[in-house]
């Protein structure tokens, strides 16, 4: 069955940086656009950035463009959310979730999620 | 950006009850939307696609509806499990984005 597995969260200073990983398994990891979206405590969902499964497509929402970067290594079935210049703003519960797309780039929701990883920015 | 307004934002209601949460997008997103349920401490969960096309597994007493910028999403006749935060997402165009969220309390 669909696994995804976050990890790297944690406390860390304003300013500072932090990198999120997400495992993924019990599927082809390679065919499928994966997504980032996070949840400040007591909020709502909110979209954070996708790659695309060939890696050639990227985007972000605009409060984290020029921040965060994401990635993956299909090799490793690893997708990551470098996060640089943390702001308190940014303390949530990241998920990392896959688009139910295979092999495509087209308008999808989000099919399967992790369990969360926590990312606490305070001083 | 897209806006998405849900309402209500709280609901209580008894099990067996029916009931209806609504989604407003600022502008036409076609059939772009999705329903997600979320109980405290665990990830989102897929309930509808499509507006209307029920995710495998989902029990057929939920269901959605709606085209354009108005949609719906309705639970007929609700178990002690459907007590939870539920909320829409459009996926018309990035940045995708959520509606704030209609949390179903137990009357």
């Amino acid at each position: 069955q669909v696994q995804l597995v976050e990890s790297g969260g944690g406390v860390v200073q304003p300013g500072r940086s932090l990198r999120l990983s997400c495992v993924a398994s019990g599927f082809t990891f390679s065919s499928y656009a994966m997504h980032w979206v996070r949840q400040a405590p007591g909020k709502g969902l909110d979209w954070v950035a996708v790659i695309s499964y060939d890696v050639s497509k990227k985007y972000y929402a605009d409060s984290v463009k020029g921040r965060f970067t994401v990635s993956r290594d299909n090799s490793k079935n690893k997708l990551y959310l470098q996060m640089n210049s943390l702001r308190g703003e940014d303390t949530a519960v990241y998920y990392c979730a896959r688009d139910p797309g295979e092999r495509q780039w087209e308008p999808y929701y989000f099919d399967h999620w992790g369990q969360g990883i926590l990312v606490t920015v305070s001083s | 950006d897209i806006q998405m307004t849900q309402s209500p934002s709280t609901l209580s209601a008894s099990v067996g009850d029916r009931v209806t949460i609504t989604c407003r997008a600022s502008q036409s997103i076609s059939s772009w939307l999705a329903w997600y349920q979320q109980k405290p401490g665990k990830a989102p969960k897929l309930l509808i696609y499509k507006a209307s096309t029920l995710e495998s597994g989902v029990p057929s007493r939920f269901s959605g509806s709606g085209s354009g910028t108005e949609f719906t999403l309705t639970i007929s006749s609700l178990q002690p499990d459907d007590f939870a935060t539920y909320y829409c997402q459009q996926y018309k165009s990035y940045p995708y984005t959520f509606g704030q969220g209609t949390k179903l309390e137990i009357k």
